[in-house]
C-alpha cells in the first residue's frame, strides 16, 4: 500500500523569505502523480502544484516549486517570497493512474504560518 | 467556470438521524470522489466513481454509509443512522481521466457535519 509522510507538523517563516516543506512517499509503482494541496482556514482544498513521475523536470508554478527525487521518493515544496496569504495547511498527496485506482492518498499535513 | 458544488455547507443533526450530503461535479469530469477529513485520521477516501460506476468503496466505514451517483452530474453520500463519531468535514472532488492519464482532482468547499 502507498503511504505519504510529512514529517513537519508545523512550520513558520517570515514574510518574503523562502520555506521548504518536506514530503516522502512509499510506492512500488513506476508511474504516478504527486500533488501539493493548500487548505487555508476557509477549509477549501486548493491545488498548488502537480508532478508526473515520468517527468524528470521539477514542476514550478510562480513562487511555488518542487524538488522531486524519484529514487529517494521525496517530493518537497519550496515557497519563495512567502506572503501572508500563504498561511495554510499544506498536504502532500500521491495518486496512481486512473487505470490503477486513481485515488489520492494524503499525508498528515504541515501547518505553515507566515509571519509579518 | 463552476467548480465542484457541495450542499449543505454545514449540517448539525442529532444522533440517529439520516444525513444526506450532495455533490455536483464539474461538467465533463468522469470521476467523482468522496473524502472525509478528521483531526485523528486526516483526509481519507471513502468511495470513488468512474463514469457513474463505484470503483473502490473500501474506505466506506460501515453499512451505515452509502453513496450513489445516478447520473454524471450528481452524487449523494448518505449516513443512516448517524453517530457522533461521523462528525467531520466531507469533501467531494472530481476529475477527468482516461486509462493511464489523469487530471488533478478539484475539490468542493466541503460539508461540515456535526452529529450531536
Amino acid at each position: 500500500a502507498q503511504t505519504v509522510t510529512q514529517s513537519q507538523p508545523e512550520m513558520s517563516v517570515q514574510e518574503a523569505e523562502t520555506v521548504t516543506l518536506s514530503c516522502t512517499y512509499d510506492t512500488s509503482e513506476n508511474n504516478y502523480y504527486l500533488f501539493w494541496y493548500k487548505q487555508p482556514p476557509s477549509r477549501q482544498m486548493i491545488l498548488v502544484i502537480r508532478q508526473e513521475a515520468y517527468k524528470q523536470q521539477n514542476a514550478t508554478e510562480n513562487r511555488f516549486s518542487v524538488n522531486f527525487q524519484k529514487a529517494a521518493k521525496s517530493f518537497s515544496l519550496k515557497i519563495s517570497d512567502s506572503q501572508l496569504g500563504d498561511t495554510a495547511m499544506y498536504f502532500c498527496a500521491f495518486m496512481k493512474t486512473l487505470l490503477q485506482g486513481g485515488k489520492l492518498i494524503f499525508g498528515q499535513g504541515t501547518e505553515l504560518s507566515v509571519k509579518p | 467556470d463552476a467548480g465542484v458544488i457541495q450542499s449543505p455547507r454545514h449540517e448539525v443533526t442529532e444522533m440517529g438521524q439520516e444525513v444526506t450530503l450532495r455533490c455536483k461535479p464539474i461538467s465533463g469530469h468522469n470521476s467523482l470522489f468522496w473524502y472525509r477529513q478528521t483531526m485523528m485520521r486526516g483526509l481519507e477516501l471513502l468511495i470513488y466513481f468512474n463514469n457513474n460506476v463505484p470503483i473502490d468503496d473500501s474506505g466506506m466505514p460501515e453499512d451505515r454509509f452509502s453513496a450513489k451517483m445516478p447520473n454524471a452530474s450528481f452524487s449523494t453520500l448518505k449516513i443512516q443512522p448517524s453517530e457522533p463519531r461521523d462528525s467531520a468535514v466531507y469533501f467531494c472532488a472530481s476529475s477527468f481521466g482516461t486509462g493511464q492519464g489523469s487530471q488533478p482532482q478539484h475539490f468542493g468547499d466541503g460539508t461540515r457535519l456535526s452529529i450531536l
